[in-house]
């Protein structure tokens, strides 16, 4: 079936600097999702991404699908404490259902 | 529009119990789907619903478990005799036109 890598799986930081993580795929998707997810609570909707090279920011946050469509980024920049969580990638292809990701656990140190 | 509503939020239970999650989707929303995300894990996709009909279920879901939509409003999954390893989050979400999903908050199982 399909399977999702999220890269790095954890990661600390200090407050201020830019984060990078990435998502890759056995499989082409056409729609590629950015979710955090704080302890004890469902995950929260980042970014949507729906095309091939698209590039959408939300606030210090910016995703890209990746022209490969098997793969997907993720940047955080100047981090702030509240960005501790854990961010999952989630994918899709047509008429399939979303297959998710690991995760990757962000720690900022203050 | 109060978003996706899951209850209980935590449920602990004995081993053989029967539990029921209940999960009140986003109303203008017609596809509902049950994930289910273990320690660790990301949310890994049990089911869904269009309306009342559920279309899809994954080989995750076995005999002991079943989820209905019986008006194409609310949805209940029901697990019988758990197993400790049922526990987990249990997450509901729903799906407007666009291609994104809205979770709820989730409903834990701790089964003892």
């Amino acid at each position: 079936g399909q399977q999702l890598n999220q890269s790095p799986q954890s990661m600390f930081i200090q407050e201020g600097e830019d984060v990078s993580m990435n998502c890759t795929s056995s499989s082409i998707f056409n729609t590629w999702l950015w979710y955090k997810q704080d302890p004890g609570e469902g995950p929260v909707l980042l970014i949507a991404l729906y095309k091939a090279g698209e590039l959408t920011s939300n606030g210090r946050l910016t995703a890209q699908f990746g022209i490969t469509r098997k793969d997907s980024f993720l940047n955080i920049s100047a981090s702030i404490p509240s960005d501790v969580g854990i961010y999952f990638c989630a994918g899709s292809s047509y008429g399939q259902n979303f297959v998710f990701g690991p995760g990757t656990r962000l720690s900022v140190l203050p | 529009d109060t978003g996706v509503s899951q209850n209980p939020r935590h449920k602990i239970t004995k081993r053989g119990q029967n539990v029921t999650f209940r999960c009140d989707p986003i109303s203008e929303h017609n596809r509902l789907y049950w994930y289910r995300q273990t320690l660790g894990q990301g949310p890994e996709f049990l089911t869904y619903f269009q309306n009342e009909a559920q279309l899809e279920k994954s080989r995750l879901l076995s005999d002991r478990f079943s989820a209905e939509r019986p008006k194409g409003s609310f949805s209940t999954l029901e697990i019988q005799r758990t197993e400790q390893g049922d526990s987990a989050m249990y997450l509901c979400a729903s799906k407007p036109g666009a291609n994104v999903l809205t979770f709820g908050a989730g409903s834990r199982l701790t089964v003892l």
